[in-house]
C-alpha cells in the first residue's frame, strides 16, 4: 500500500518568514495530493490540492509543488502569520481511492 | 449547507456497551468516510461508502460496525470495544471517491473506559 513520508515533524518560523514541508510517497500510481491544517481540537481543513497532470499550484501565500518523477511534493507557506500555526497533513491518493496522510508537522509562527 | 456535522461531540462508554455515532451531510456528495485518529497521529482510514455501498473495509476490527442508511447519513455502530479504541472518530464526505476534496466533519470524541 501507499506509503507517506512528511518532514520536519516540527517547525518553528519567525512571522513573515516562509515555511517549507516536505513529503515523499511510495506508490507510483497517485495522482492526487491534498494538504490539510488543523488546528488544536478542530477538524482537518484543505488548504491546497493538486494533482499529478500540474507541477505547482499557488493560492495567494500557499503554493504546493509536485515532482513524479522523484515521488515528493512540497508545501510553501510565505509571509507566515500568527494565525498559521496548526499541525499540517500532507497526504496521497491512487487507484484505490484511499487518502494516506503523512505524519504531520508542528508549525509554530512565533512573534 | 456546506458543512458534515457529527453526533455526539463526545462519548463515554463501557467495554460492554453499544452505541453509535453518526454523521451527515447535504452537500449532494456520494462518498463518505470514517476514520480514526489517535493525538498527534493522522487520520486513519477506516471504511469507506460509494453511492450508498461498503467499497473499502481497512481490515477494521468487526467491533465496529458501519451503515449507510441513505445518501446523507452514516453511522458507525459500536460495541465491546477496547480502551486502545479511544480517539477521535471523523467522518469525511466528498463529490465522489477518487481523486476529490475530502470535507471532514468535527469529530467524535470516544471514551472506551
Amino acid at each position: 500500500g501507499e506509503n507517506v513520508e512528511q518532514h520536519p515533524s516540527t517547525l518553528s518560523v519567525q512571522e513573515g518568514d516562509s515555511a517549507v514541508i516536505k513529503c515523499t510517497y511510495s506508490d507510483s500510481a497517485s495522482n492526487y495530493f491534498p494538504w490539510y491544517k488543523q488546528e488544536l481540537g478542530k477538524r482537518p481543513q484543505l488548504i491546497i490540492d493538486i494533482r499529478s497532470n500540474v507541477g505547482e499550484k499557488k493560492d495567494q501565500r500557499i503554493a504546493v509543488t509536485l515532482n513524479k518523477t522523484a515521488k515528493h511534493f512540497s508545501l510553501h507557506i510565505t509571509e507566515t502569520q500568527p494565525e498559521d500555526s496548526a499541525v499540517y497533513f500532507c497526504a496521497a491518493e491512487g487507484t484505490a481511492s484511499k487518502l494516506t496522510f503523512g505524519t504531520g508537522t508542528r508549525l509554530q509562527v512565533t512573534l | 449547507d456546506t458543512e458534515v456535522t457529527q453526533t455526539p461531540k463526545h462519548l463515554v462508554m463501557g467495554m460492554t456497551n453499544k452505541k453509535s455515532l453518526k454523521c451527515e451531510q447535504h452537500m449532494g456528495h456520494r462518498a463518505m468516510y470514517w476514520y480514526k485518529q489517535k493525538a498527534k497521529k493522522p487520520p486513519e482510514l477506516m471504511f469507506v461508502y460509494s453511492y450508498e455501498k461498503l467499497s473499502i473495509n481497512e481490515s477494521v476490527p468487526s467491533r465496529f460496525s458501519p451503515e449507510c442508511p441513505n445518501s446523507s447519513l452514516l453511522n458507525l455502530h459500536l460495541h465491546a470495544l477496547q480502551p486502545e479504541d479511544s480517539a477521535l472518530y471523523l467522518c469525511a464526505s466528498s463529490v465522489e471517491s477518487g481523486n476529490y476534496e475530502q470535507y471532514f466533519g468535527p469529530g467524535t470524541r470516544l471514551t472506551v473506559t
